[in-house]
């Protein structure tokens, strides 16, 4: 079974500023999501990503398959940003199953 | 656009109640799952079910049954709750086709056991 872990658990910030949250897994993925809830709410799918870098407005996700590392980073962070973060991976095979991490609670405070 | 909607946003039953739990989806994806999340342990599947009338156990499945008739309908049973079945619980779903692709979420259901 996969291990996931996420660094840090809870993360604040001000406003403006550059965020990274980190992913580590233990085995070979087939994938790994980042995920985004706010508070009270559902989850949205961030990135899927399985190998370099993706990019979407002020988010940037990269993972280093070798590692087994994944960050995702916030550049010019907003109050609005504030949620929890999630990682999970596929560790493929045909049942389609996410391993997912703690998640990271990010607070940005203007 | 993409959608699963979940029967209730918050939920409020009592120990030994039979409890269902709803879930749609409008994507017409194969797979759906049902996960509950809790403070420190982040999301956990319970069960997931690839194909109409199939299903499989997840990480935790004790206490919890799933039904799945139609292919856009899951719905997780709770049998007799319990208070330690208190929890949000969380319905996705994604397509069946080989290749990887992302989970679309439920907005949740808040449920609470008295």
């Amino acid at each position: 079974k996969n291990e996931v872990e996420q660094s840090p658990q809870n993360l604040t910030a001000q406003e403006g500023e550059f965020i990274t949250i980190n992913c580590s897994y233990s085995v070979g993925i087939s994938a790994l999501h980042w995920l985004q809830q706010h508070p009270g709410g559902g989850i949205v799918s961030l990135f899927m990503l399985s190998s370099g870098k993706k990019k979407h407005g002020r988010l940037i996700a990269t993972i280093n398959i070798q590692e087994k590392h994944s960050s995702l980073h916030i550049t010019a962070s907003h109050p609005r940003d504030s949620a929890v973060y999630i990682c999970a991976v596929d560790s493929g095979g045909s049942n389609y199953k996410l391993t997912f991490g703690k998640g990271t609670l990010l607070t940005v405070n203007p | 656009d993409v959608k699963v909607t979940q029967s209730s946003r918050y939920l409020v039953k009592r120990t030994g109640e039979k409890v269902f739990l709803e879930c749609v989806q409008d994507m017409d994806h194969e797979n759906m799952f049902w996960y509950r999340q809790d403070p420190g342990l982040g999301l956990r599947l319970i069960y997931f079910s690839y194909d109409v009338k199939m299903k499989e156990k997840g990480d935790i499945p004790e206490g919890y049954s799933v039904s799945r008739e139609k292919k856009e309908r899951f719905s997780l049973i709770l049998e007799s709750a319990s208070t330690n079945q208190t929890s949000m619980y969380l319905c996705a779903s994604s397509p069946g086709v080989k290749g990887n692709q992302p989970q679309h979420f439920g907005d949740g259901t808040r449920l609470s056991i008295l």
